[in-house]
């Protein structure tokens, strides 16, 4: 168990809806990152935040969007959703957002777009 | 544009024996190497990790190669165990870039890795 929890584990949808991922990161950590994982790829980054604020950015779609509260957890937002968002999607943290920082994952949701 | 890549999608190896898992990387940036494990319905969790200051570290049965002039790096598993069936991720930083990529791990496809007792 790395501590970090993501909510749900399954998420059944159709297109055209708007969905949102909930993660709670490790006990202070300050730092929380998203991935998509498609099939038969690797491990896509999204974005990062650092204590609320966005701290990279990476092939994250118009249509997604994130954010980090005050109480440090996360959501992701994706909306107008397609076929092609079905994927499992993961979220990290780490202590400081440093580059060298082991990143914890949590379980990941998977989403399936209909 | 795949940046890291394992082209071997799977590996099957016996018990007791070494497991070799290989990445490939193109961008020269890169200076920060991890890899990670995957069980089925897990997230991936922290293995080893190499800076492009060495060419070799080692974490018990584990030990990650790098050698930079190729753009490649291996994990080494000795011996090999039933419970290190998993997918193997290789993945990439740089850690002295700036801009807005401060964050950003970089993914290969992975290695199911299969020890058979």
């Amino acid at each position: 168990d790395s501590g970090v929890t993501q909510t749900p584990k399954h998420l059944i949808t159709a297109t055209g809806q708007r969905v949102t991922l909930r993660c709670s990161p490790r006990s202070g950590d300050l730092s929380v990152y998203w991935y998509q994982q498609s099939l038969d790829q690797g491990l896509q980054f999204l974005i990062q935040y650092y204590n609320g604020e966005e701290r990279a950015k990476g092939n994250i779609l118009e249509r997604f969007s994130a954010q980090q509260f005050p109480d440090l957890h996360s959501e992701l937002n994706l909306s107008s959703l397609e076929l092609g968002d079905s994927a499992l999607y993961f979220c990290a943290s780490s202590a400081s957002g440093l580059r060298q920082e082991t990143q914890y994952f949590g379980p990941g949701t998977r989403l399936l777009v209909l | 544009d795949q940046q890291v890549k394992q082209n071997s999608p799977s590996l099957s190896v016996q018990e007791g024996r070494i497991s070799i898992l290989n990445c490939d990387y193109t961008n020269s940036m890169f200076d920060y190497f991890l890899w990670y494990k995957k069980y089925p319905a897990e997230g991936p969790t922290f293995l080893i990790s190499i800076s492009s200051i060495k060419d070799k570290n080692e974490d018990g049965r584990f030990t990650v190669f790098l050698n930079k002039s190729a753009k490649h790096l291996s994990l080494h598993i000795v011996p090999s165990q039933p419970g290190d069936s998993a997918v193997y991720f290789c993945a990439a930083n740089n850690i002295r870039a700036g801009g807005t990529s401060y964050g950003k791990l970089t993914f290969g496809q992975g290695t199911i890795l299969t020890v058979h007792p």
